[in-house]
């Protein structure tokens, strides 16, 4: 079975700043997607950005990008230029043949 | 263009109680997929149909839970009767297709349930 692993719990940064969560994820499928989501207290989960795991170009969505090492099976996800408003649980998920699978979140703080 | 709506917002009922949500997904979208998150998870699969049926709900504890999407749009999640475990959000999501890439999921803000 795919399984997602955060192993940052909580993580800071201070405003303007750049901070990296990280996430691996074990599968035997060739051909998956992968996610970062983002929950702020509103609880509505908030699609950050996608890669699809057959381009070996990293995605990156303005301040947003990732550092995809299919071979490790490594997705981490950069913030450049932290803001207030950044501050939120982060899921990394993934999804093949299989429903979306997520990992267990990190807590991320923006310090003014 | 609307997003998921979800309703009720917060929920609170006694142990052995009933208890229902409701969600309807983003126009178009023939993929709904109900989610349990328990404080401190990532959201974890109950149910996923694809139209009016149901396509996976091998994570659905089917004696107590069930859902219905009559008519392929609106769906119901109920709870009968309620366990003290069963305190979560439920998060309601939809997407395009079930797989592939245009299997973004679109998330509604939940119903927090307490189970007391």
């Amino acid at each position: 079975a795919q399984t997602v692993t955060q192993s940052q719990p909580e993580m800071s940064v201070q405003e303007a700043e750049t901070v990296t969560l990280s996430c691996t994820y074990d599968t035997s499928e060739s051909d998956y997607y992968l996610f970062w989501y983002k929950q702020p207290p509103s609880r509505q989960m908030i699609l950050v950005i996608r890669q699809e795991a057959y381009k070996q170009q990293n995605a990156t969505e303005n301040r947003f990008s990732v550092n995809f090492q299919k071979a490790a099976k490594s997705f981490s996800l950069k913030i450049s230029d932290s803001q207030l408003g950044d501050a939120a649980m982060y899921f990394c998920a993934y999804t093949g043949n299989t429903p979306l699978v997520f990992g267990k979140g990190t807590r991320l703080s923006v310090i003014a | 263009e609307a997003g998921v709506a979800q309703s009720p917002r917060y929920k609170i009922i006694e142990k052995r109680q009933s208890v229902a949500f409701w969600c309807n997904p983003i126009s178009g979208h023939a993929t709904l997929y109900w989610y349990q998150q328990i404080l401190g998870q990532g959201p974890k699969l109950l149910i996923q149909f694809q139209n009016n049926g149901v396509v996976d709900d091998s994570q659905l504890p089917k004696d107590r839970f069930s859902a219905e999407r009559l008519k392929g749009v609106d769906s119901t999640l109920k709870i009968q009767p309620a366990k003290l475990e069963d305190s979560a959000v439920y998060l309601c999501a939809s997407s395009f297709k079930r797989e592939g890439s245009k299997n973004i999921q679109y998330f509604g803000a939940g119903t927090r349930l307490s189970v007391l």
